[in-house]
């Protein structure tokens, strides 16, 4: 039992560069999300899936795209990076009505 | 929105000694979760405690308890018997149930030094 797994753990990106964050889990949730982390500030919502097929956006969303496309899989896209996207990434997912189980984070820094 | 504030950014503990980390939180639901998470230097995110909001008896977890003030909207974190292991940052979350997603806040966040 993996429980929630990111990858990759580490990314640089350039300014205007692309990429996808895959989030998977094994615990069958149908809830997941994911945060940034910024010194200071906590955890910021910038998406998150209520179940397959379905996303909503959070506190944060812009510049950001995500899918759900499988139950165990939650896909965060970078379609431009921008420096302001250098951050912690974490995935959580949850039952509803639950505690939150987290990834163990992506450190992307965008030059 | 629900917002989720803690006041200390910075607090330290001599070990074995007993430490209380704050937690003040505003909501107009009746109904909710509380959480405090433990973030190590190895940023994985870890459960301490958790309280439900119509229980009027506050949680534990072996040395860690809550105190859990509905009214005043407060839910500090206990820790006794400190230990190193338990310097890290913790964060205090509020779970809703009135917005699809039952969305958490979190903190800001209380850095914890143990100090040997």
């Amino acid at each position: 039992n993996a429980g929630v797994t990111q990858t990759p753990k580490f990314r640089v990106l350039k300014t205007g560069q692309s990429m996808t964050l895959l989030c998977a889990q094994d615990m069958n949730h149908e809830y997941m999300y994911w945060y940034r982390q910024d010194p200071g500030m906590g955890l910021r919502l910038i998406h998150y899936s209520v179940g397959e097929g379905t996303t909503a956006k959070g506190e944060v969303p812009d510049g950001y795209n995500v899918s759900r496309l499988k139950k165990q899989n939650f896909l965060l896209g970078l379609e431009s990076a921008a420096p302001s996207q250098t951050s912690v990434y974490f995935c959580a997912s949850s039952y509803p009505a639950y505690e939150q189980y987290f990834g163990p984070g992506t450190r992307l820094t965008v030059t | 929105a629900q917002t989720v504030t803690q006041s200390q950014p910075e607090m330290s503990v001599q070990e074995a000694e007993t430490v209380t980390l704050s937690c003040t939180y505003d909501t107009s639901e009746s109904d909710y979760y509380l959480f405090w998470y433990k973030q190590p230097p190895s940023r994985q995110m870890i459960l301490v405690i958790r309280q439900e909001a119509y229980k009027q008896q506050n949680a534990t977890e072996n040395r860690f308890s809550v105190n859990f003030q509905k009214a005043a909207k407060s839910f500090s974190l206990k820790i006794s018997d400190s230990q190193l292991g338990d310097a890290a940052m913790y964060f205090c979350a509020y779970r809703s149930f009135e917005n699809t997603g039952n969305q958490f806040y979190f903190g800001t966040g209380t850095s914890l030094t143990v100090i040997p």
